[in-house]
């Protein structure tokens, strides 16, 4: 089936420490996104790729950094530069060729800093 | 910049009709989405409108006016697992084609 997986589902994570969010997809999307969402809020971008070895910063990129080495894959470091990194995560792709806006989502990851 | 206004709570019953409203600023339109997400859960697509008009898939509806800059989500026949939050969202030239996404409505079905 395929589909877009982020991993862990759940993490918790120490002030000061850098953590690594994993985002894959198997849709063969060549666009990939990272988004934010705060309780009772909309998704703000933090970062987006449209090609490989290429990626944009969003509206709320700083605290954060991406790669985008392989085509599947765009893994989120959330640094310890990021003042209020408690929030929920979320991956997405789309077919850049396509004609309307679908974005399939991954089932997010809930970050909790202690 | 852009902006998006939809309503941040709807409460309808059972197999009644809801709308949930959408306005918007931006520069350069080209569609207005919807996306679902249950609590918890991940978004998912529900419609795309480019054009004037209303556009039907099963239940939803979603209805575009570019003149106004407003759109809308109809609901039809409501179901307890239409329980979740609605977010409608823009392309513009201005975010490089990317979304714009409102705050989302919580659509809340009681029995």
């Amino acid at each position: 089936d395929g589909g877009i997986t982020q991993s862990p589902k759940y993490l918790f994570r120490k002030e000061g420490q850098n953590v690594t969010l994993s985002c894959e997809q198997n849709l063969n999307h060549d666009a990939m996104y990272w988004y934010r969402q705060d309780p009772g809020q909309g998704l703000r971008l933090i970062y987006y790729s449209q090609i490989v070895n290429d990626f944009q910063k969003g509206d709320i990129a700083e605290g954060y950094s991406v790669s985008r080495e392989k085509k599947e894959s765009f893994p989120l470091t959330v640094t310890s530069a990021q003042k209020n990194p408690t929030a929920f995560y979320l991956c997405a792709s789309s077919n850049l060729a396509g004609t309307t806006d679908t974005q399939y989502f991954g089932p997010g990851t809930r970050l909790t800093v202690l | 910049g852009q902006s998006l206004e939809q309503p941040s709570e709807v409460t309808a019953v059972e197999g009644a009709i809801v709308q949930i409203n959408c306005t918007y600023q931006t520069s350069g339109f080209y569609g207005l989405s919807w996306y679902q997400q249950h609590d918890g859960g991940a978004p998912t697509f529900l419609s795309y409108n480019a054009l004037d008009g209303l556009e039907e898939t099963g239940r939803f509806s979603s209805f575009l006016s570019r003149s106004d800059s407003y759109g809308y989500l109809l609901l039809q026949e409501l179901q307890m697992k239409d329980s979740a939050s609605y977010f409608c969202a823009v392309r513009d030239w201005r975010s490089q084609g990317n979304l714009i996404f409102g705050k989302g409505t919580k659509l809340s079905v009681k029995p």
